[in-house]
């Protein structure tokens, strides 16, 4: 069946680092690929998406391109914020059910 | 700009109470979905819906029922609460285009004593 798995953490950077959150999926057929935030006390919010292989979504300084050779979906950033602190989830949508990684806390210290 | 809303927020229940999370959504999405989330456990999916009148069963449906009347609404029913029911529910609504994306709500925190 169709998964996502992610990369654990949790993970810690000082402002200003580089971030790469690591993504690779299994699915069947072509699958769309997303990945969410979550702040604190929040619900989750779409941060970007992409819906076809080496299509790269981007939003707020991050991306992620969709490697269907890799089967992958790794999320960057060129330089944190603190602001980027929360959790991040990688998904993928298949039919009509979306399958989600266990989630990577980023801490982000000044 | 509503989106999706869930009602109650918070709530604290004792164990064998009943109660009912109210999901509502404006955007008109055939597709509707009831996850819990826990620490360490990701996001499990409990029940959802791909259209007025229609239910399924998710990852971790028991304890859970569902109905979807109108389609704006997906109500989630908890017939006699347990301790391990303690946790954080997110309802969420997708467009049936296959490239779109879940929506969630902010979630309700529920505590069962």
């Amino acid at each position: 069946g169709d998964s996502v798995t992610q990369m654990e953490g949790p993970v810690t950077l000082s402002e200003e680092a580089f971030l790469t959150i690591n993504c690779t999926y299994t699915a069947t057929g072509y699958p769309s690929l997303f990945w969410y935030v979550q702040y604190p006390g929040e619900g989750l919010q779409l941060l970007l998406k992409a819906t076809k292989a080496d299509d790269k979504g981007s939003n707020k300084g991050f991306e992620a391109t969709y490697r269907k050779e890799t089967t992958s979906f790794h999320l960057e950033k060129g330089s944190v914020q603190v602001s980027d602190s929360a959790v991040y989830f990688c998904a993928l949508r298949g039919g009509n059910q979306f399958y989600f990684g266990t989630g990577t806390s980023l801490t982000v210290i000044p | 700009n509503a989106g999706v809303t869930q009602t109650p927020k918070f709530r604290v229940l004792k164990t064998g109470q009943s109660m009912t999370l109210l999901c509502a959504q404006d955007m008109n999405h055939e597709y509707m979905y009831w996850y819990r989330q826990d620490p360490g456990m990701g996001l499990r999916l409990i029940h959802y819906s791909v259209g007025e009148g229609t239910t399924a069963k998710g990852e971790v449906p028991d304890g859970y029922n569902v109905s979807r009347l109108k389609k704006q609404n997906f109500l989630l029913g908890l017939e006699s609460a347990a301790p391990s029911q303690t946790s954080v529910y997110f309802c969420a609504s997708s467009p049936t285009l296959p490239t779109g994306e879940l929506f969630f709500g902010e979630g309700s925190r529920l505590t069962v004593l």
